[in-house]
């Protein structure tokens, strides 16, 4: 089974810190993406990832940064943190060929006081 | 810009009814995707479908896909209270192999 990883399940910030999420998949996949989830806007893709030190921006970059310096982990950075990055932070990785069946992490929520 | 929209939003169904959720999307695809979220949860892959009149079923739970209509529909069977939860379409933007765009979900409530 693949396995998606995420560093944190609950997260308390305060506006201006820098943040760091962590997701880690252990099945190999040359695909990984960042989604916030906010009720009633479902998904939206931040950045995504198909290959180490590749990326691309999704709907919605503003405010974000993402790094993947190894195949198994991508990270997202909030360089500062404001109060409307409060959300679900959902990450996903997908194999080459896959039919874009995406995986998905437990997510972590973000509060940002 | 591929939009994708579900209907109902909310659901609210009594066990061992029937009902179906729609998903229609705007341009040319015939990749779609079904995904169950439960509260607090991450999202569970429930189907993929991958071509014009693609019917799958798992359990109480049947999907199929129109590309011709660019619709699919998620079919429930004398719904249980354990199928209460979240589900989502996504579908995949045509000629692209990695991006998804997902309706904003279905909350559907099953009650005794």
């Amino acid at each position: 089974d693949v396995k998606v990883t995420q560093s944190s399940r609950y997260l308390v910030k305060r506006t201006g810190e820098k943040v760091f999420l962590e997701c880690v998949q252990d099945m190999d996949h040359e695909n990984m993406f960042w989604y916030r989830q906010d009720p009633g806007l479902g998904l939206r893709l931040i950045y995504f990832s198909y290959d180490v030190k590749m990326k691309e921006k999704g709907d919605i970059p503003e405010g974000y940064s993402v790094s993947r310096e190894k195949k198994e982990r991508f990270s997202l950075i909030l360089e500062s943190a404001s109060t409307n990055q409060t959300s679900m932070y959902l990450c996903a990785s997908m194999g080459a060929g896959s039919y874009n069946e995406q995986f998905f992490g437990p997510g972590t929520r973000l509060t940002v006081l | 810009e591929l939009k994708v929209e579900q209907n109902p939003l909310f659901l609210s169904m009594q066990e061992g009814k029937n009902y179906t959720i729609y998903c229609n999307y705007s341009t040319t695809s015939d990749r779609l995707y079904w995904y169950r979220q439960d509260p607090g949860k991450s999202l569970e892959s429930l189907f993929v479908l991958l071509s014009n009149g693609a019917v799958k079923q798992e359990g109480r739970l049947m999907a199929s896909l129109d590309t011709k209509a660019r619709l699919s529909t998620l079919h429930i069977t004398a719904a249980v209270h354990d199928l209460s939860a979240t589900y989502f379409c996504a579908v995949a933007l045509g000629g692209s192999n990695y991006k998804l765009t997902f309706g904003k979900g279905t909350l559907l409530t099953v009650n005794p």
